[in-house]
C-alpha cells in the first residue's frame, strides 16, 4: 500500500541554523517524490520533486531508494522558511497514476 | 496564467444540510482532482476525473458525496446530507496528463 510518513508534527529552529524535514515512503512501484509547501493564507504550491535534482529556495531532497526516504534539507534556515512543508508521492500505475499521496505534513518555523 | 479557481473560499452549514462547491481548473488540463484535507492532516484524494470521465473514485463516500464534471472544464462537488466529520479545507488541483499539476485555494467547510 501507498504511505507517506513525516515523523515530525512541528519543527522549531532558530535562524541560521540548519533544518532538515524527514519523509519516508512506502511504494511497490516507482514512485515521484514531491514537496509541496503551503505559507500561511496561500494555497498549496509545488516545492521540488526528485526528478528535476534541483535546489529551491535554497532547499534540496534527495531520494534513498534504499531508506525509502526523501528527506527535504536547507543548510541555513531563514525566518521566510516558516511554513507547512507536506511530503507527497504520485503512483506511476493504474488507478494510482497521477494521484498524489500526501503524508500529514510537517509545521516549520523559523525563529529569529 | 490563471490558477485553478474554488468557489465559495468558506462556508458553514448545520449537520444534515447540504452544500456544493466549484471548481475551474486551468484552461487544457485534462485531469481534474478534489481532495478532502481534515485539520492536522495532508490532504486526501476523493476523485479524480479525466475530461469528463472518472478515473478513481474509490475514496469517495458515494452515500453521500457526488461529483461530476460535465463538459470536462468545469466540476461541482456536493454533499449531501453533511455530516460533523466533514468539515474539512476541500481542494481542487488539475493537471495535463500529470503535469503541471496545480492546486486552487480551496474551500474551508465547517459543519455545526
Amino acid at each position: 500500500a501507498q504511505r507517506v510518513t513525516q515523523p515530525e508534527k512541528l519543527l522549531s529552529v532558530f535562524k541560521g541554523a540548519p533544518v532538515e524535514l524527514k519523509c519516508n515512503y512506502s511504494y511497490s512501484g516507482s514512485p515521484e517524490l514531491f514537496w509541496y509547501v503551503q505559507y500561511s493564507r496561500q494555497r498549496l504550491q509545488l516545492l521540488l520533486r526528485h526528478i528535476s535534482r534541483e535546489s529551491i529556495k535554497g532547499f534540496t531532497a534527495d531520494l534513498n531508494k534504499g531508506e525509502t526516504s526523501f528527506h527535504l534539507k536547507k543548510p541555513f534556515a531563514q525566518e521566510e522558511d516558516s511554513a507547512m512543508y507536506y511530503c507527497a508521492l504520485k503512483g506511476d500505475r493504474g488507478s494510482t497514476l497521477g494521484r498524489l499521496y500526501f503524508g500529514r505534513g510537517t509545521q516549520l518555523t523559523v525563529w529569529p | 496564467e490563471a490558477g485553478v479557481a474554488q468557489s465559495p473560499r468558506y462556508k458553514i452549514i448545520e449537520k444534515r444540510q447540504s452544500v456544493a462547491f466549484w471548481c475551474n481548473p486551468i484552461s487544457g488540463h485534462a485531469t481534474l482532482y478534489w481532495y478532502q484535507q481534515i485539520l492536522g492532516q495532508g490532504p486526501k484524494l476523493l476523485i479524480q476525473f479525466q475530461n469528463n470521465g472518472v478515473v478513481d473514485d474509490s475514496q469517495l463516500p458515494k452515500d453521500r458525496f457526488s461529483a461530476e464534471r460535465l463538459k470536462g472544464v468545469d466540476s461541482t462537488l456536493k454533499i449531501q446530507p453533511a455530516k460533523l466529520e466533514d468539515s474539512a479545507v476541500y481542494l481542487c488541483a488539475s493537471s495535463y496528463g500529470g503535469l503541471g499539476y496545480t492546486f486552487g485555494s480551496g474551500t474551508r467547510l465547517t459543519v455545526v
